[in-house]
């Protein structure tokens, strides 16, 4: 499969435990986005990496949240300290470099990691 | 008020029937318009995206972008059972970083297309 895959698909976690998540982008694909999705509301941005360097962060992503590209091929997002607010799903998209037109690319959705805060 | 408003649906429709599905949006900014299917427990798809106003044809779908009035429309033609998804629109302005653009979402429209 050589689409976005996101590991692990599901996790059920005890309030104040920390988690991560996995996201493989398409190989080629040079930038990276997490979003969150909660029951009945559309993907809500939380920051995208271009290669390693992640430039943009949503206000969303509070102290708990950390992302990371260390080699500017696969993603991790960390969540410390859980708590109920955060049961979502937490979906990654990819995306390769802009078309020279300046025409908006195409991002690439995984399958999303569905996250249950008890 | 959201700078994007999609009405959740459902849309309930008989197979073959032509379905409309609408978003408004507040933010002048927003340059591109996008439509992504989402199926249940999947990641969205994108569908169609369009940059002016006016028509944009593909298959079965038909995007409509008005600016003046801020509404933005997905139709589908001849629907089958297999339509059957949650649909989002979704509209972009350039982020802070100058080098991509973050879609803003809708909430999305449940259409279910029944045999």
């Amino acid at each position: 499969d050589t689409g976005v895959s996101q590991d692990p698909r599901h996790k059920i976690t005890k309030r104040g435990q920390n988690v991560t998540f996995r996201c493989d982008p398409i190989s080629e694909h040079n930038r990276l986005y997490w979003y969150r999705q909660t029951l009945g509301q559309g993907p809500e941005f939380l920051t995208y990496f271009q290669n390693e360097a992640q430039l943009e962060k949503s206000r969303l992503l509070s102290d708990r949240f950390s992302a990371e590209r260390p080699k500017g091929s696969f993603s991790t997002l960390e969540i410390q300290r859980t708590e109920q607010g955060d049961s979502a799903m937490y979906l990654c998209a990819s995306s390769g470099p802009i078309l020279t037109s300046g025409i908006q690319e195409t991002q690439y959705f995984g399958p999303g990691t569905r996250l249950l805060v008890l | 008020q959201k700078e994007v408003e999609q009405d959740p649906g459902p849309l309930s429709v008989p197979e073959g029937a032509i379905v409309s599905l609408n978003c408004t949006y507040s933010n002048s900014a927003f340059q591109y318009f996008m439509w992504y299917r989402q199926y249940s427990r999947k990641g969205p798809e994108l569908l169609m995206y369009t940059y002016s106003s006016g028509n944009k044809e593909d298959g079965r779908f038909t995007a409509q972008v008005d600016k003046s009035s801020k509404y933005i429309s997905l139709f589908i033609r001849d629907s089958q059972p297999s339509d059957s998804a949650t649909y989002l629109c979704a509209m972009t302005s350039r982020g802070s970083s100058g080098g991509s653009y973050i879609p803003t979402f809708g909430r999305g429209t449940s259409l279910i297309v029944h045999p």
